[in-house]
């Protein structure tokens, strides 16, 4: 059965203090590991999809990256914007999309 | 233009009443979803709907059905609700495949279900 844990279930960080979140999986042959974040009262906003170990993507602030166990979101000098939910999501092509938990991230000013 | 949204956003009712909640999705995409997040925040998928085909989740009870009018509409509606309901349902849609695609999906805002 697939599974996807992720930690810590929150964290607090200073403006500008930079963090990683964690993502670990186990699947059956991964076929895709997507990254979304859900601010508080709205539905889950995509951020990136990543297939294989070794990749890399950026947005902004957002630095996704996988290995074959677990996957990385590093956050570079966060800002109070950046505070939201962010969830982890497994594929393994033969088995409906698994969700982790999610992380809750607040950034204070 | 909202690419994925949903009516109502709020649902309060009564255990034993039957209610339907929309989903529309202007983004062209071929498959659309139906996924519950419960109070521990869990997102679980209920169905997905492609090309007339509905692929089921075997967790979700019978009472759940969803109805799709044409590709971009994916209503769902629940019989008999019950207390164990209550959660927020939310609408996805993808530009292809099924359940078991890996194309990226777009959530809706989603839909709070209160059964009292």
């Amino acid at each position: 059965e697939d599974q996807v844990t992720q930690s810590p279930e929150a964290l607090r960080l200073q403006e500008g203090e930079s963090s990683s979140l964690n993502c670990s999986y186990t699947v059956s042959g991964l076929r895709g590991l997507f990254w979304y974040r859900q601010d508080p009262g709205k539905g889950p906003e995509f951020l990136f999809t990543l297939y294989s170990a070794g990749e890399e993507k950026e947005k902004e602030r957002l630095k996704a990256t996988l290995t074959k166990k677990e996957s990385f979101l590093h956050i570079t000098a966060p800002k109070p914007e950046d505070s939201a939910t962010y969830l982890c999501a497994v594929h393994s092509g033969n088995t409906p999309l698994v969700f982790g938990k999610g992380t809750r991230l607040s950034v204070i000013a | 233009d909202t690419a994925v949204s949903q009516t109502p956003k709020y649902l309060v009712t009564q255990m034993g009443n039957d209610k339907s909640i929309k989903c529309e999705q202007n983004l062209g995409h071929d498959t659309m979803y139906w996924y519950k997040q419960d109070s521990k925040k869990f997102l679980k998928i209920m169905f997905s709907y492609n090309n007339k085909e509905l692929i089921i989740n075997e967790t979700v009870p019978n009472r759940f059905s969803p109805k799709s009018p044409d590709k971009a509409h994916l209503n769902l509606h629940i019989n008999s609700l019950e207390l164990g309901d209550s959660a927020v349902y939310f609408c996805a849609s993808s530009p292809s495949g099924g359940l078991f695609s890996t194309d990226t999906q777009y959530f809706g805002p989603g839909t709070r279900l209160t059964v009292l």
